[in-house]
């Protein structure tokens, strides 16, 4: 079955280390999103790319690196810089910019020990 | 920068009646959508509404969309324990929609047996 597959499903980051999160799709979508969510909040938009090697920034980019290099995969490394990067990550993807709705990963939980 | 605004914010409801939750917009839109997530989950996409549309069914959902007031309505009818779960309005972003969606708070919907 096609789908979004983000890893790993929680992660444990030290202060001062970078660390990538995972997100493939085998739906064929061209356009992927990034987003970040805090407790009781709504979605918070960090990078997103409509093609293979180019990507955008969105509204909370700060401390945030993306890359694509395959349109399957489009990792999220949050570094050392994003100072408070406790929260839950999702990766979507969609076959359309305007028309189609997006389809979304499970998640990813990072916490900073 | 947040786009959309549910209301309310919690909804309570008994197993078998309707629910029905608001979203309020700021500027123009190609089409809003309304998204589901259940808790420590990611989002699953229930149906997309064009500007130039002002109501849509699918199933037990109801949309409603009012440009004029910058409004739309998300009805559940019959809700079903299963139904307990946060929802979200999500609009485009630009008149091209090539930016990602913006998300709003939610409404957290729980249906009581």
């Amino acid at each position: 079955d096609g789908g979004i597959t983000q890893s790993p499903k929680y992660l444990f980051r030290k202060e001062g280390q970078n660390v990538t999160l995972s997100c493939e799709q085998n739906l064929n979508h061209d356009a992927m999103y990034w987003y970040r969510q805090d407790p009781g909040q709504g979605l918070r938009l960090i990078y997103y790319s409509q093609i293979v090697n180019d990507f955008q920034k969105g509204d909370i980019a700060e401390g945030y690196s993306v890359s694509r290099e395959k349109k399957e995969s489009f990792p999220l490394t949050v570094t050392s810089a994003q100072k408070n990067p406790t929260a839950f990550y999702l990766c979507a993807s969609s076959r359309d910019r305007v028309w189609y709705g997006y389809t979304f990963g499970s998640g990813t939980r990072l916490t900073v020990v | 920068s947040q786009q959309g605004e549910e209301d309310p914010q919690a909804l309570s409801i008994q197993e078998g009646e309707n629910a029905t939750m608001n979203c309020s917009y700021k500027t123009s839109i190609n089409n809003l959508q309304w998204y589901r997530q259940n808790s420590g989950r990611g989002l699953v996409h229930l149906i997309l509404i064009r500007s130039n549309e002002r109501e849509k069914h699918s199933g037990r959902l109801r949309v409603t969309l009012d440009t004029s007031k910058k409004s739309s309505s998300l009805l559940i009818t019959a809700s079903r324990a299963a139904d307990t779960a946060s929802y979200f309005c999500a609009t485009d972003r630009s008149g091209g929609g090539a930016d990602g969606l913006t998300f709003g708070k939610g409404t957290h919907l729980i249906i009581q047996p």
